[in-house]
């Protein structure tokens, strides 16, 4: 079955600074992977996702993840993360007609 | 503009009474999604519906039940609620690609 895997269930970081939020899957076919965001008190809303094509995918707001196959990891990165950026982060995978979720990171950005 | 709603926002129930979670998108989505939200454990599928009259068992169904009469309604019920049951819950809907999922903004329910 696959499954997906966030190591880190908190990062912290000051505004300004780069951010990497670590996602990595186990599949055994072709993978459909996605980034969800949450900001509090709100539903998950897609952020970004790698279907085929350009192993590097972008969002409108400066959030970019590149899909490893040999690493089998989609990491999620940011240059230089505002205060707005401050939500949870769900990475997931697609399996046949369903998502599967990994448990969330929360990024919280500092002044 | 489309959109997925759900009612009640929050909700505080009592041990072994039954509770319903409404859900109601107007995306004209066929498919579904039921999840709850729990800290430590990311989002875990209930239930889900590929359109009227199909439902299926998600990961942690025990104690929920759903019915799909029309398109746009896909209502969670808990049969008798349980303090294990306290938690986030969002639906969700998607076109026939399955590549992306529109969210509601969740019902939070309290079981005393």
């Amino acid at each position: 079955a696959q499954s997906v895997t966030q190591l880190d269930s908190q990062v912290p970081v000051f505004e300004e600074a780069p951010v990497e939020l670590r996602c990595n899957y186990s599949s055994s076919v072709s993978v459909y992977l996605f980034w969800y965001v949450q900001y509090p008190n709100q539903g998950l809303q897609l952020l970004l996702k790698y279907l085929s094509g350009s192993t590097l995918v972008e969002s409108i707001n400066g959030f970019e993840a590149e899909f490893n196959k040999s690493q089998t990891s989609f990491h999620l990165r940011k240059p230089s993360v505002h205060i707005s950026d401050t939500a949870e982060y769900f990475c997931a995978v697609r399996s046949t007609d369903k998502l599967i979720f990994g448990t969330g990171t929360r990024l919280q950005v500092f002044p | 503009d489309a959109e997925i709603t759900q009612s009640p926002r929050h909700k505080i129930t009592e041990t072994g009474r039954q509770v319903t979670l409404a859900c109601h998108q107007t995306w004209n989505h066929n498919n579904m999604f039921w999840y709850r939200q729990d800290l430590g454990h990311g989002l875990r599928l209930i239930h889900y519906s590929y359109g009227v009259q199909d439902t299926n068992k998600g990961e942690v169904s025990d104690g929920y039940s759903v019915s799909r009469s029309n398109t746009e309604d896909l209502p969670l019920t808990l049969e008798s609620a349980a303090s294990s049951q306290t938690s986030v819950y969002f639906c969700a809907s998607s076109g026939i690609s399955y590549n992306e999922q529109f969210f509601g903004p969740g019902t939070r329910l309290t079981v005393l």
